[in-house]
């Protein structure tokens, strides 16, 4: 069973970091691209940021530009998302997603259950 | 604001059939990008209902059918079931913003 669990997730004070991670399990972790969506309560999916299976090619929300960073290691099977100078506007369920290709461009197939950033003081 | 524009709502009755449309731009599903939709209900992750346009994965009923044209894309439901009501999301790649894109979503209410 192809299967995402996100940790990481908790509260945290405006300006400060967290680091969110994604284990894949049940697939090829290295043949797939893999993206970062957020949900603030009440909301709909805003897409984050996206990697490609060989961290070749990123990209990033404007919203996010320059404080976030997006990382894989394959050899764990493992998705991190470094978050820096958080704002109230990052609160949110932050869900790992796999891609169904191998580049960002190609749709999301399966989905973590989340895991959720409180940014509060 | 979104990049592509879905309907904040649409209902039908049980049995009926409904459609959601997926409006988006020469940057997106213009430029020849697909369309993806996917399901959200209640309290539970999204999951992912048409894929490439109008491709179904494994275990997505045949009421659930996509298309795409020109700068828009439509998913429509046949035979609509109470078990339906749900949230339902477009998503593209942009290539202006080097990155996906996601509808506002739609809330879908059966009668």
């Amino acid at each position: 069973e192809v299967q995402l669990v996100e940790s990481g997730g908790g509260l945290v004070q405006p300006g400060r970091s967290l680091r969110l991670s994604c284990v894949g399990s049940g697939f090829t972790f290295d043949d797939y691209a893999m993206h970062w969506v957020r949900q603030a309560p009440g909301k709909g999916l805003e897409w984050v940021s996206s990697i490609s299976w060989s961290s070749g090619s990123l990209g990033y929300a404007d919203s996010v530009k320059g404080r976030f960073t997006i990382s894989r290691d394959n050899a764990k099977n493992s998705l991190y998302l470094q978050m820096n100078s958080l704002r109230s506007e990052d609160m949110a369920l932050y869900y790992c997603a796999k891609g169904y290709g191998s580049g960002i461009y190609f749709g999301i197939d399966v989905w973590g259950q989340g895991t959720t950033v409180t940014v509060s003081s | 604001q979104s990049v592509l524009t879905q309907p904040p709502s649409v209902s039908g009755a049980p049995g009926q059939r409904v459609t959601i449309s997926c409006t988006g731009s020469s940057s997106n599903i213009g430029a020849g990008y697909d369309v993806h939709w996917y399901q959200q209900l209640p309290g539970t992750a999204p999951k992912l209902l048409i894929y490439a346009n109008n491709n179904r994965p494994s275990g997505v009923p045949d009421r659930f059918s996509g298309s795409r044209s020109d700068t828009s894309a439509s998913l429509a439901i046949t035979g609509l079931q109470a078990e339906d009501e749900a949230d339902y999301y477009c998503q593209s790649y942009d290539n202006s913003l080097s990155g996906c894109v996601f509808g506002g979503g739609t809330k879908l209410t059966v009668l």
